[in-house]
C-alpha cells in the first residue's frame, strides 16, 4: 500500500507562536504533495500544492506567508502555520500522489489537530 | 466556482441493509472521480474511484455508478455494517498532471446494530 504519515498528530501553542507540521510517504516516493484544512463538520479544503524542488502553489485566499510549505524532498513536505491564531485552529491533512503513477489517486495522511489558544 | 455537492448530509441505515450515497457535480471537465470515507479525527481513505469513460464499478460490497449526463456520482455499499459508519465524501478532478480535487460536502453515514 501506500501510507502518508503526519506528525504531530495533536498541536497545542499560544496565540503568536509559529508551528511546523510534517508530511512523510513511508514507503514511496511523492512529486507532489497537497495540504488541506478541514473545519468542523465540513469538507476539506484544498490549501496549497507542493512540488519538490519547487515553489508551492496556493488557493485562492490562501496566504502563503502565513502558511509557509517545504517540499525538500520526494518523501518530505512540511507546512509551517506562522503567528498562529486561534481562528487558525483546524484539522489539517496533507495527501501525496505516487511519483510516476498512472492514477491520480491521492493517498491521504491521518491528520493533525491544531488547536491555538 | 465549480463545486460537488452532496444531496442528504445524513443517512441513517438498518444493519443489513444496501446504502445508497449521492452525489452531484459541476465541473464538465472532471473525468476522475473518487469515494473516500473519513472516519472521526483520522484522514480519508480512499474507496473506490471510476473514470468517465466507465459507468459502474465495482469492488468489495461497494460499487460506484457514475451518469455522466446528469453529472451524478453515487456510492453504494451492500449490507452496510457498523463499521461503515464514517462520513463519506465524493471528489473529482481533472485527471494527469497531478490535478487538484474538490471534494463535496460530505455525507454522515449511521448504522443502526
Amino acid at each position: 500500500g501506500a501510507v502518508v504519515s503526519q506528525h504531530p498528530s495533536r498541536v497545542i501553542c499560544k496565540s503568536g507562536t509559529s508551528v511546523k507540521i510534517e508530511c512523510r510517504s513511508l514507503d514511496f516516493q511523492a512529486t507532489t504533495m497537497f495540504w488541506y484544512r478541514q473545519f468542523p463538520k465540513q469538507s476539506l479544503m484544498l490549501m496549497a500544492t507542493s512540488n519538490e524542488g519547487s515553489k508551492a502553489t496556493y488557493e485562492q485566499g490562501v496566504e502563503k506567508d502565513k502558511f509557509l510549505i517545504n517540499h525538500a524532498s520526494l518523501t518530505l513536505s512540511t507546512l509551517t502555520v506562522t503567528s498562529a491564531h486561534p481562528e487558525d485552529s483546524s484539522f489539517y491533512i496533507c495527501s501525496a500522489t505516487r511519483t510516476g503513477s498512472h492514477t491520480d489517486t491521492q493517498y491521504f495522511g491521518p491528520g493533525t489537530r491544531l488547536t491555538v489558544l | 466556482g465549480e463545486n460537488v455537492g452532496l444531496h442528504l448530509p445524513t443517512l441513517s441505515v438498518q444493519e443489513g441493509d444496501n446504502s445508497i450515497i449521492n452525489c452531484a457535480y459541476s465541473n464538465s471537465a472532471s473525468d476522475y472521480f473518487i469515494w473516500y470515507k473519513q472516519e472521526s479525527g483520522k484522514g480519508p481513505q480512499f474507496i473506490i474511484d471510476i473514470r468517465s469513460n466507465m459507468d459502474k464499478r465495482q469492488g468489495q460490497r461497494v460499487t460506484v455508478l457514475l451518469n455522466k449526463t446528469v453529472k451524478h456520482l453515487s456510492l453504494q455499499i451492500a449490507a452496510t455494517q457498523p463499521g461503515d459508519s464514517a462520513v463519506y465524501f465524493c471528489a473529482e478532478t481533472v485527471s494527469g498532471g497531478y490535478q487538484k480535487v474538490t471534494f463535496g460536502t460530505g455525507t454522515k453515514l449511521q448504522v443502526i446494530p
